[in-house]
């Protein structure tokens, strides 16, 4: 079955610095990958996603890569602020038995002000 | 307001109760999920739903069963708690393929 592999698993930056997740997916098959971010004690918000025909796609701030050969995808989160402080976990979707959506473990980022 | 409703939202009960975990949508989604979530932590795929009378399995669902009799209701069942199953519940729904997810607010469960 799909597998997805994200890491790093805790990441600290200074406010206004980059930060950069990344996750790997087992399952070539898979054609959708949406990052969701969770504040605490909230649900998990969808902040951006991106789909197996395209390579790169930017909103604001953030960024999200996908190397369909080397079956990986990054988010990218530039200029950060204290608000961006979350856990954020990256996710890959099957098409096939009923679109299976499998997460990956979720990255605690901290932006120090 | 179109969204995704799950009650309750805390439940304290004791080993070897059984107990359902109500979700309803009101989007009209085709797909609905659940998730077991400790605080912060990996979303662990418990049962998947794409469609009235579809059920499918995930990674956790050996202790509990789910039904979709309804496109918007989408219930769990733990037949008998235990310790193990202390967790928060994320009950989530989708508009199709290649959808994203919508969350509810979830079920902090305690079983004691």
């Amino acid at each position: 079955g799909e597998n997805v592999e994200q890491h790093p698993s805790t990441l600290s930056v200074q406010e206004g610095d980059s930060a950069v997740i990344k996750c790997t997916y087992s399952d070539s098959a898979s054609n959708y990958f949406p990052w969701y971010k969770q504040e605490l004690g909230k649900r998990p918000q969808l902040i951006i996603d991106i789909r197996s025909n395209v390579g790169e796609k930017k909103d604001q701030r953030i960024a999200v890569t996908l190397n369909k050969t080397a079956k990986h995808f990054s988010l990218h989160i530039t200029e950060t602020q204290p608000e961006d402080s979350a856990v954020y976990f990256c996710a890959a979707s099957l098409p096939t038995g009923g679109f299976k959506t499998i997460f990956g473990a979720g990255t605690r980022l901290f932006v120090k002000a | 307001e179109a969204d995704i409703y799950q009650t309750p939202r805390y439940l304290v009960i004791g080993t070897g109760k059984k107990i359902t975990l109500e979700c309803s949508q009101t989007m009209g989604h085709d797909k609905m999920y659940w998730y077991q979530q400790d605080p912060g932590m990996e979303l662990h795929l418990i049962h998947y739903s794409y469609g009235v009378n579809s059920t499918e399995k995930g990674d956790l669902s050996s202790e509990s069963t789910v039904s979709r009799i309804r496109t918007e209701h989408f219930p769990l069942t733990l037949e008998s708690a235990r310790p193990s199953h202390t967790s928060q519940y994320l009950c989530a729904s989708a508009q199709g393929g290649g959808s994203p997810l919508h969350f509810g607010n979830g079920t902090r469960l305690t079983v004691t």
